[in-house]
């Protein structure tokens, strides 16, 4: 079964405008990551959070994980264009192995 | 250069035809992975192996094989494919137990 999902599963921003968005899950977790995928590509690491982290950045991202309402959140500041994916969450739950919602799809028109 | 490498990346086959998608790391990774991503559903998990002769099963495995012989390869097999099986495949390895996972570019299946 799919442990996290991600809200909205669309948002359509313009560009230098900010997005956020949301992964809420079901079991408890050793970390979570977010992963971005370009249109029909593999899927690409963006950042990984320990289950004992509350935040984190990478550059112009940034990811809360708050264990106690089981969900994160992506923050992504003054999008751009080719910042134009989808994007998902994954949760480790009891395989070790990532387990992806069904992403959000992003929009950032120029 | 590290990479997940997938073949064949678009196949069109027909019912029935038994067939099979390579996946292979470079990376020494012990845990490798089978996706499946479809319209709405996003990606799921079909098979995973933790390491080599040690496989289990995903959310949605059936009609699905796949053997570790060797660490680096991973191979998905479908015995007698069918029209619901069009999908598009990912594989992925990673290091370890909850670490970043690395993805093939996917391969593209239409079974007709």
């Amino acid at each position: 079964s799919q442990q996290g999902e991600e809200d909205p599963q669309a948002l359509s921003i313009q560009e230098g405008e900010n997005a956020t968005m949301n992964c809420s899950y079901k079991t408890s977790i050793n970390n979570l990551q977010w992963y971005r995928q370009n249109s029909g590509r593999g899927l690409v690491h963006l950042i990984l959070i320990r289950s004992n982290e509350r935040e984190k950045h990478s550059g112009r991202l940034r990811v809360t994980l708050d264990t106690s309402k089981k969900s994160s959140s992506l923050l992504i500041t003054a999008s751009r264009a080719a910042d134009t994916a989808s994007y998902f969450c994954a949760t480790d739950g009891g395989s070790y192995i990532p387990t992806f919602g069904r992403g959000t799809s992003l929009i950032v028109h120029p | 250069e590290a990479q997940v490498t997938q073949n064949p990346r678009y196949l069109i086959t027909v019912t029935g035809k038994k067939l099979t998608v390579t996946c292979s790391q470079n990376m020494n990774h012990e845990y490798m992975s089978w996706y499946r991503q479809d319209p709405g559903l996003g990606l799921r998990q079909i098979y995973y192996s933790m390491n080599v002769e040690v496989t289990d099963k995903g959310d949605v495995p059936e009609g699905y094989k796949v053997s570790r012989k060797e660490k680096r390869n991973f191979p998905l097999i479908l015995e007698s494919p069918s029209p619901n099986q069009t999908s598009l495949y990912f594989c992925a390895s990673s290091l370890g137990g909850s670490t970043e996972a690395f993805f093939g570019q996917g391969t593209r299946l239409t079974v007709v």
